[in-house]
């Protein structure tokens, strides 16, 4: 089945303590991006991805890293959490970014 | 810049009543390509469309429909006979030639009632 998987749903940290949070996809697409999602600013992007090794500033970078090593993962690093950054969080893939993007459950993410 | 506006924050329709959703953008491109994706209570990314800047044909999907017009910028949505189902968040986006960057809009919370 064609899917975006993130891992986890779910997390509740504190300030400062660094977190990753894993998005995988299985469609050999080459575009992924990372949104974030909050009551009455929409989808924001994070940073994108149009290939391995290949990233790039969204809109909302700050306070946000992120790896392409291999073509399926793109995961979100969060170096140093903030009660800002308390969100829900959605990764997105697709063939480029002229083509339907393929979302990921999401993570709801809580920083104290 | 690139920019995405949907004006309707909340609408709240009967059930059975039209509907339309607005999208306005923004773009200095002449080629672009515009998407609609529908969020329901389950809080899952449904795309809906996508549509490119050189094909104005409207587009009719089951009680689903799009106006595109370039000369207004706008890429609206309509839903026909609406349905308790329908309930959901609704966000128009555009990716341009510029850079590759997607950009949202702030999404419609529609509900229908029944």
């Amino acid at each position: 089945e064609a899917q975006v998987t993130q891992n986890p749903r779910y997390l509740i940290t504190v300030t400062g303590k660094k977190l990753t949070v894993t998005c995988s996809q299985n469609m050999n697409h080459e575009y992924m991006s990372w949104y974030r999602q909050d009551p009455g600013l929409g989808l924001r992007q994070i940073y994108y991805s149009m290939n391995v090794e290949v990233t790039d500033k969204g809109d909302v970078p700050e306070g946000y890293k992120v790896s392409r090593k291999e073509k399926r993962n793109f995961p979100l690093i969060l170096e140093s959490p903030s009660p800002n950054q308390t969100s829900l969080y959605f990764c997105a893939s697709s063939k480029g970014e002229w083509y339907e993007q393929f979302f990921g459950p999401g993570t709801r993410l809580t920083v104290l | 810049a690139q920019k995405v506006t949907q004006a309707q924050t909340e609408i709240s329709v009967v059930e059975k009543e039209d509907v339309t959703l607005d999208c306005v953008y923004e773009t200095r491109d002449t080629t672009y390509y515009l998407f609609w994706y529908k969020q329901p209570p389950s809080g899952e990314l449904v795309f809906l469309i996508r549509r490119n800047s050189f094909d104005e044909q409207n587009e009719i999907s089951g009680r689903y429909s799009w106006n595109f017009q370039k000369s207004t910028s706008s890429f609206n949505f309509t839903i026909t006979a609406s349905q308790v189902v329908d309930s959901a968040v609704y966000f128009c986006a555009l990716s341009d030639l510029r850079d590759d960057k997607i950009i949202f809009g702030k999404g419609t919370r529609l509900h229908i009632l029944p």
